[in-house]
């Protein structure tokens, strides 16, 4: 079965510190795919990155990166510089063929940063 | 480019009202087509998914059903609403089967009184 658990509920910070979100995850695929997703208040998802399970290079995007660790089943998420705009719902996924590559969704995190 | 269209942004409907929410995918054919529904405070659960038109599947028995008349259009139906069906209704498409990543619409914020 495929399982993301995100065991922080809700993380506060103030503007300009660092913030790392966790991410663990089950799968009985040897092939699988990992996603994160960005939910501000207005509501719409948006996609923030795709990481194949086949590569476990860390990637960075701006204030945004990713550590992906097979050994430990985790693709946490560290925004650097934290700002206001920042301040969403981050959910991770994962997908892969057992279910028929439909995303599976953690319970998500919230996010403050506070001025 | 893709762009995902879904309508109403809210409503508010009795119980026991039906239901009729739209969502429509521009610019690319063949999608794969989602509706995900978000309570109050929890994650993402998936209601229904399609790969083609009039292929619909299930994940979970309720209270709803899910049509693709078209190609590019994807209905969430209700013949009766229940308190329980209130949440944030999400649309969303994928580019084909496999390990690519859905594209979401703006949402639904159904409230059922």
């Amino acid at each position: 079965a495929q399982k993301v658990t995100q065991a922080q509920t809700e993380i506060s910070v103030v503007e300009k510190e660092d913030v790392t979100l966790d991410c663990v995850y089950e799968t009985r695929d040897t092939t699988y795919y990992l996603f994160w997703y960005k939910q501000p208040p207005s509501g719409e998802l948006v996609f923030l990155i795709r990481r194949n399970s086949f590569d476990e290079q860390n990637e960075i995007s701006g204030r945004y990166s990713w550590n992906f660790q097979k050994s430990t089943s985790s693709f946490n998420f560290t925004i650097t510089a934290s700002q206001v705009v920042d301040s969403a719902v981050y959910f991770c996924a994962l997908s892969g063929v057992f279910n028929d590559y439909k995303l599976s969704f953690g319970a998500g995190t919230t996010v403050t940063v506070r001025a | 480019s893709q762009t995902i269209h879904q309508w109403p942004a809210t409503l508010v409907q009795p119980v026991g009202s039906p239901l009729s929410l739209e969502c429509t995918v521009e610019g690319t054919s063949n999608p794969n087509l989602y509706w995900y529904r978000q309570a109050a405070g929890r994650g993402l659960q998936l209601l229904f998914y399609s790969v083609g038109i009039g292929q619909i599947s299930s994940e979970v028995p309720q209270n709803l059903s899910a049509s693709r008349p078209q190609d590019r259009q994807f209905i969430l139906s209700s013949k009766k609403l229940l308190l329980s069906d209130s949440g944030f209704y999400l649309c969303a498409w994928s580019v084909s089967r496999g390990p690519t990543e859905a594209f979401f619409g703006q949402g639904t914020r159904l409230t059922v009184v």
